[in-house]
This record gives C-alpha cells, sequence and structure tokens, in this order.
C-alpha cells in the first residue's frame, strides 16, 4: 500500500526558515517523479514544486523561486522541502503527492505569521 | 503560471448526473490530459481519474471523464450525498514544466 507522510511543519515568523519532510512507502521510491503541493486555509490547490525520480531536472512555482529547494534521499525514502525567505502569504497545509499526483499524504501545515 | 478554468460551482439533485469542465490550453490540457481529483472537507484530494478515463482501482463507475481540444469533463452519475465534495482537474504543462490546477468545483447534491 502506498504511503506518503509528512511531517515538518509549524509556526514561524516571517522571513525564517523550516524544513518539510515526506517519508514515502509501498512503492519503489527512485521509480517517481515527487511533488509538493499547497493548500492555503479555504482555497484551492497549488502546485509547489517537481523533483524526478533520478533528482534532476528539478522545477519550481514562480511563486516560491529562490526560496525553496526540492531534494530528495532515494536511500532514505524520502522527500523533502527547504523553505527559507518565508511570508505570511506561504501559510499552507503542504501536500506530497507521487508523480502524477495518483497519491497523496495528509499534508503538514504551516503557518507563517508574527 | 496562470491556472486551468473550472466553474466555482455546480449544484445538482440526488440520483441526477453532474458534468464538471476544466478549460486549458493546447500546451496542458490538450496535449497531455487532465487528471480529476476530489476533495472532502478536511480530507487530502483523492485520484479520480488519470490521463483522460482512466480510472484507478476502487473509483466507482459513475466517474467517468473524457476531453475534447483543451476541454476536459467529469460526469457523475447516479449522484449520491458522499459525492458532495471539492472537484480539482490538473494538468502537466510542457511549455512551462509545471502542474497547473483549476480553482475547483465544489459539488453540492441538492
Amino acid at each position: 500500500e502506498v504511503q506518503l507522510v509528512e511531517s515538518g511543519g509549524g509556526l514561524v515568523q516571517p522571513g525564517g526558515s523550516l524544513r518539510l519532510s515526506c517519508a514515502a512507502s509501498g512503492f519503489t521510491f527512485s521509480n517517481y517523479g515527487m511533488n509538493w503541493v499547497r493548500q492555503a486555509p479555504g482555497k484551492g490547490l497549488e502546485w509547489v514544486s517537481h523533483i524526478s525520480g533520478s533528482g534532476s531536472p528539478i522545477f519550481y512555482a514562480d511563486s516560491v523561486k529562490g526560496r525553496f529547494t526540492i531534494s530528495r534521499d532515494n536511500a532514505k525514502n524520502s522527500l523533502y522541502l527547504q523553505m527559507n525567505s518565508l511570508r505570511d502569504e506561504d501559510t499552507a497545509l503542504y501536500y506530497c503527492a507521487r508523480g502524477t499526483i495518483d497519491y497523496w499524504g495528509p499534508g503538514t501545515l504551516v503557518t507563517v505569521s508574527s | 503560471q496562470a491556472g486551468l478554468t473550472q466553474p466555482p460551482s455546480v449544484s445538482k439533485g440526488l440520483r441526477q448526473t453532474a458534468t464538471l469542465t476544466c478549460t486549458g490550453n493546447n500546451n496542458n490540457v490538450g496535449n497531455q490530459g487532465a487528471v480529476w481529483l476530489q476533495q472532502h472537507q478536511g480530507h487530502p484530494p483523492k485520484l479520480l481519474s488519470y490521463r483522460n478515463n482512466n480510472r484507478p482501482s476502487g473509483i466507482s463507475e459513475r466517474f467517468s471523464a473524457s476531453r475534447s481540444g483543451n476541454t476536459a469533463s467529469l460526469t457523475i452519475t447516479g449522484l449520491q450525498p458522499e459525492d458532495e465534495a471539492d472537484y480539482y482537474c490538473s494538468a502537466w504543462d510542457s511549455n512551462l514544466s509545471a502542474w497547473l490546477f483549476g480553482g475547483g468545483t465544489k459539488l453540492t447534491v441538492l
């Protein structure tokens, strides 16, 4: 059974940093690209970033380019999102989603507030 | 990165048929096809259909997807109370190298 579990969310001040993790199981992790998708409270889904199974290529949404960094460790079946220079508008539930967004984790909440 | 276009809301009666639409362009829906997701309040999205009309195992045959040009559609037959949810379409944009999402359609079953 495919499982994705995010962690690392929390409350952070504007300008601060946070690192999210996603633990994957139930499939051959290195064979799949992975994505981060976020959802602000009461709003729709917004794609954040994609990383291929090998780690390259990597793509970012314009809204996070230069501030967020996606990475993965295939030996640990884990996906990461390093978020720097956080803004109020980054407040959202952050989901990791497999490849063609066929499986999603339950999400981890990031709140940016002073 | 502009998104895909979905109507904000659709309302239909119990046991009726609802058709939700999603419009993109030649670089996304018209090229790669659309993915359809269902999201109930407080839950993560769930895949209903990929590449236009392929249903994952466990998804009811009442859900069917199609595409005509740059517009994808999701048809839900025999509406049930549990179908009341938000529905999102998504497609990979080959020009932007990005996943695009529609704004979501809130389906109300009367």
